[in-house]
């Protein structure tokens, strides 16, 4: 069965400085890698994915995440954070071999002060 | 379009009620899904679908029921509500990778 950890609950990063929200996966095919964001009392809003292809993927508000499978690894970066880029932010991983399936992880939050 | 369309907004029950969270998309997704999102817990998949008459469970699957009648619609059933299903419910479509979200139902069992 697939899983996705995140293992901050919460970054704090000061504007203009680089971000990175950390997430980890587990599965047993070839996995896509999604990343979410939650703004406060709104609905998800989808930032970027992994299919396959190139590891380095870019999406949407300047956001890009790594895929390195070695490492089982997915982790959001941003170069320049901004204090509008503060949200929940939830990464989740399907299996190429497991149908639609797509399981989400506990998500972090991102503080961005100015 | 209007996307992904969920009622009620809120609602609240009484332990051992029954109802209906309703979920429609206008974008021809042969994907849809429901998720429950509590504090510290992200979004858990209850139920999904593949198209219509097709549907399966996810990781939290009991105490719910769900049916796919039509491409757009995906109504989620609590039969007998219990206090553990207080949570807010998204619902999503997709047409096979990424996924886009309904508002939400904010649902409290009393």
């Amino acid at each position: 069965a697939q899983s996705v950890a995140q293992p901050e609950d919460q970054v704090n990063v000061a504007e203009g400085n680089p971000l990175t929200v950390k997430c980890t996966y587990s599965v047993s095919g070839n996995p896509y890698l999604f990343w979410y964001v939650q703004y406060p009392n709104r609905g998800l809003q989808f930032l970027l994915k992994y299919i396959t292809g190139d590891n380095l993927v870019k999406g949407s508000y300047g956001f890009e995440a790594e895929f390195n499978k070695s490492q089982t690894s997915f982790h959001l970066k941003k170069p320049s954070a901004l204090v509008s880029d503060s949200a929940l932010y939830f990464c989740a991983v399907r299996d190429e071999d497991g149908g639609f399936k797509t399981i989400f992880g506990a998500g972090t939050r991102l503080f961005v002060k100015a | 379009n209007a996307g992904v369309t969920q009622t009620p907004k809120f609602q609240v029950l009484k332990t051992g009620q029954s109802m209906t969270l309703q979920c429609a998309q206008d974008m021809n997704h042969e994907y849809m899904s429901w998720y429950r999102q509590d504090p510290g817990m992200g979004l858990r998949l209850i139920h999904y679908s593949v198209g219509a008459g097709i549907t399966d469970q996810g990781e939290v699957p009991n105490g719910y029921n769900v049916s796919r009648s039509t491409t757009e619609d995906f109504p989620l059933r609590l039969l007998s509500a219990a206090p553990s299903q207080t949570s807010v419910y998204f619902c999503a479509s997709s047409n096979g990778y990424e996924q886009y979200f309904g508002p939400g139902t904010r649902l409290t069992v009393t």
